[in-house]
């Protein structure tokens, strides 16, 4: 069983489109994230959801919209996108404690914009 | 600005030897972490030191911690191909803030 699964794996579109990534987690955590990773492997986080409560929203722009439908699952969803989209988009879940929050990671959406 | 920076940005040894791996970061923080990624696959957490700790082991991992001067160590001993991934330090403040990552090439 897979702890943290994430779907598609590959996504490639146009510019302009719309589309989502699906993330799922069996692990009973109760935190979720979404990391973007760019060419150079810097991973950089956009959202957290705590409980279906979104805890932290980095500077990303307002297309990328993440919904919570409880605490397995955190979906982000991108309209009109743009070349500057393409990364790999991953997601994760921890246990939220103030001291000991490791990160399970699910293996990445591939995201080309063409 | 970024949190955690490893250095060096590639490192290519020979089986058997040991790799070091070093990460300095700005900020005070509640922990370390290192993780591991495997080409085309999500991070795996390998080690957690607490800002009160000094040195870890796990395995073939040691980490080590130096708040004064804001800088973590992972060495791995005799190491093997498939340590072959890249290496990333995050730290723990109000948010877990990862580098730029080590490539680590282990050659058989």
């Amino acid at each position: 069983d897979t702890a943290v699964s994430q779907t598609p794996k590959y996504l490639v579109t146009q510019m302009g489109n719309d589309k989502s990534i699906k993330c799922e987690q069996n692990l009973g955590h109760d935190t979720m994230y979404w990391y973007k990773q760019d060419s150079k492997k810097f991973l950089k986080i956009m959202f957290s959801y705590n409980n279906k409560e979104l805890i932290i929203n980095e500077t990303v722009p307002n297309r990328f919209s993440p919904k919570s439908p409880d605490k397995a699952h955190l979906n982000l969803h991108i309209n009109s996108l743009e070349l500057g989209d393409s990364a790999v988009y991953f997601c994760a879940s921890s246990q939220w404690r103030s001291l000991d929050e490791k990160l399970f990671f699910g293996s990445g959406t591939q995201l080309s914009v063409l | 600005s970024q949190q955690g920076e490893e250095d060096p940005q590639a490192l290519s040894i020979q089986e058997g030897e040991n790799a070091t791996m070093n990460c300095s970061y700005k900020t005070s923080i509640n922990n370390l972490q290192w993780y591991r990624q495997n080409s085309g696959r999500g991070l795996v957490h390998l080690i957690l030191i607490r800002s009160n700790e000094r040195e870890k082991h796990s395995g073939r991992l040691r980490v080590t911690l130096d708040t004064s001067k804001k800088s973590s160590s992972l060495l791995i001993t005799a190491s093997r191909a498939a340590d072959t991934a890249s290496y990333f330090c995050a730290t723990s403040g109000s948010r877990l803030t990862f580098g730029e990552g080590t490539q680590l090439t282990v050659n058989p």
